[in-house]
């Protein structure tokens, strides 16, 4: 069965700091990883998407890496701002064989970054 | 716009009341999705629908009944089987099943 951690479950940082967050995963046939952001009471935003067969994917100031090898993926936040605050869940989807395609997500990491 | 919604935010029932909470996607997704999300867990399955008619079973499907009648529409009925159901329940959608996937507002659940 698959498990997801993430590490930190909390991380605190001033503004304009770089920071990485970490995401392994047990399994490593996945079809593909989701990066998403959660505000405190809200749905998931949808960050960063990476197929299997990828490396990376960058959106602005984010940018997500994948080694399905070793079972990591990191979330980099380049010049990090107070907007920034709020919890990163990390998903991996797995092939139909082995999970019927379904999503299974970490804990998440609760960002706080401060003015 | 387009997107998902789901109604309502919030939704108080007695313990023993079966409830239906709503999900409904206007971006011409065939995949929907049902989690429950507690305090300090990650996201768990509850049911999941590839195409219209047909539905499968999550990882924590006891207590749970869903139909999936219209390709727009999944709803989900919390039934009084349920033994801890005051819960966040968050409804998402995607293109086919291994498409990134798209998540709603989210139902805050309380029940007493």
């Amino acid at each position: 069965k698959q498990e997801v951690t993430q590490i930190p479950a909390a991380l605190s940082v001033p503004e304009g700091e770089n920071l990485v967050l970490n995401c392994s995963f047990t399994d490593s046939a996945i079809y593909n990883l989701q990066w998403f952001r959660q505000d405190p009471g809200k749905g998931l935003t949808s960050l960063l998407l990476i197929q299997s067969s990828q490396r990376e994917q960058t959106s602005g100031r984010l940018n997500a890496s994948l080694d399905k090898s070793s079972g990591r993926s990191t979330l980099y936040i380049a010049a990090s701002q107070p907007g920034d605050s709020a919890t990163y869940l990390c998903a991996v989807k797995g092939s139909e064989e082995t999970s019927g395609s379904r999503l299974t997500f970490g804990e998440g990491t609760q960002l706080t970054v401060n003015p | 716009d387009g997107g998902i919604t789901q109604s309502p935010k919030y939704l108080f029932r007695k313990e023993g009341q079966n409830v239906t909470l709503s999900c409904e996607q206007n971006l011409n997704h065939d995949a929907m999705y049902w989690y429950r999300q507690d305090p300090g867990q990650g996201l768990r399955l509850i049911y999941y629908s590839q195409i219209v008619n047909d539905f499968q079973k999550g990882d924590i499907a006891e207590g749970y009944s869903v139909s999936r009648e219209k390709k727009e529409s999944f709803p989900l009925t919390v039934t009084s089987a349920q033994k801890n159901p005051t819960a966040f329940y968050l409804c998402s959608s995607s293109i086919d099943r291994d498409s990134q996937q798209y998540f709603g507002p989210g139902t805050r659940l309380t029940v007493t």
